[in-house]
């Protein structure tokens, strides 16, 4: 079965840091580019940001540049994102999510495969 | 950025009734990279249409998608209790991808 495993989420002050990570099973995972797309408390989803199978092309919501990285482990089967600088406005479930059909990051591809997501609160 | 405005905000029906939803883009969407999403309340989004009008695996065919350029649309042929959920449209012609803001369709 397919599947997608997010965990790491919690309460952190703002300033703070947190890793998320993702794990992957019943696909080849370097095969696909994977995104974190992540949802407000009763609003609407916004894309984060995408890393190509490879690992070697990434892009970032404008809203993170500078303060997010995305990687990945193949060997891990694993996605990551390290979140620094964390703001008020960054208190979201973050859900993992995979490419459809394709490895390259900036693919025109759809997501087809969701993780339940994770949540993150920045408050002091 | 592409800007999606997905309308009515909600849809009122019942079981057994047609739903229509609506997504307008900003600027055309080129070659139809336009997905529609399925949400319930506490679970991840599910993939239902992708390039705008081919259903992903597993999906009934009482979902069908059409549209193309700047105006697209989501059709439930026949609401069943499962389907009453929000739903969202996202283009992933340009970067970055974007969302609408989503379509709750509840129980009349």
């Amino acid at each position: 079965e397919v599947q997608l495993l997010e965990s790491g989420g919690g309460l952190v002050q703002p300033g703070g840091s947190l890793r998320l990570s993702c794990a992957a099973s019943g696909f080849i995972f370097s095969n696909y580019a994977m995104s974190w797309v992540r949802q407000a408390p009763g609003k609407g989803l916004e894309w984060v940001s995408v890393i190509s199978g490879s690992g070697g092309s990434t892009y970032y919501a404008d809203s993170v540049k500078g303060r997010f990285t995305i990687s990945r482990d193949n060997s891990k089967n694993t996605l990551y994102l390290q979140m620094n600088s964390l703001r008020a406005e960054d208190t979201a479930v973050y859900y993992c999510a995979k490419n459809l059909v394709s490895a390259l990051a900036a693919s025109r591809d759809a997501f087809d495969i969701w993780g339940q997501g994770t949540m993150v609160t920045v408050s002091s | 950025e592409i800007v999606l405005t997905q309308s009515p905000g909600t849809l009122s029906l019942s079981p057994g009734e047609r739903a229509t939803l609506s997504c307008r883009a900003s600027q055309s969407v080129s070659s139809s990279y336009l997905a529609w999403y399925q949400q319930k309340p506490g679970q991840a989004p599910r993939l239902l249409i992708y390039g705008a009008s081919s259903r992903a695996t597993g999906i009934p065919d009482r979902f069908s998608g059409s549209g193309s350029g700047t105006d697209f649309t989501l059709t439930i042929s026949r609401l069943e209790p499962e389907d009453f959920a929000v739903y969202y449209c996202q283009q992933y012609d340009s970067a970055p991808r974007t969302f609408g803001q989503g379509t709750k369709v509840e129980i009349k």
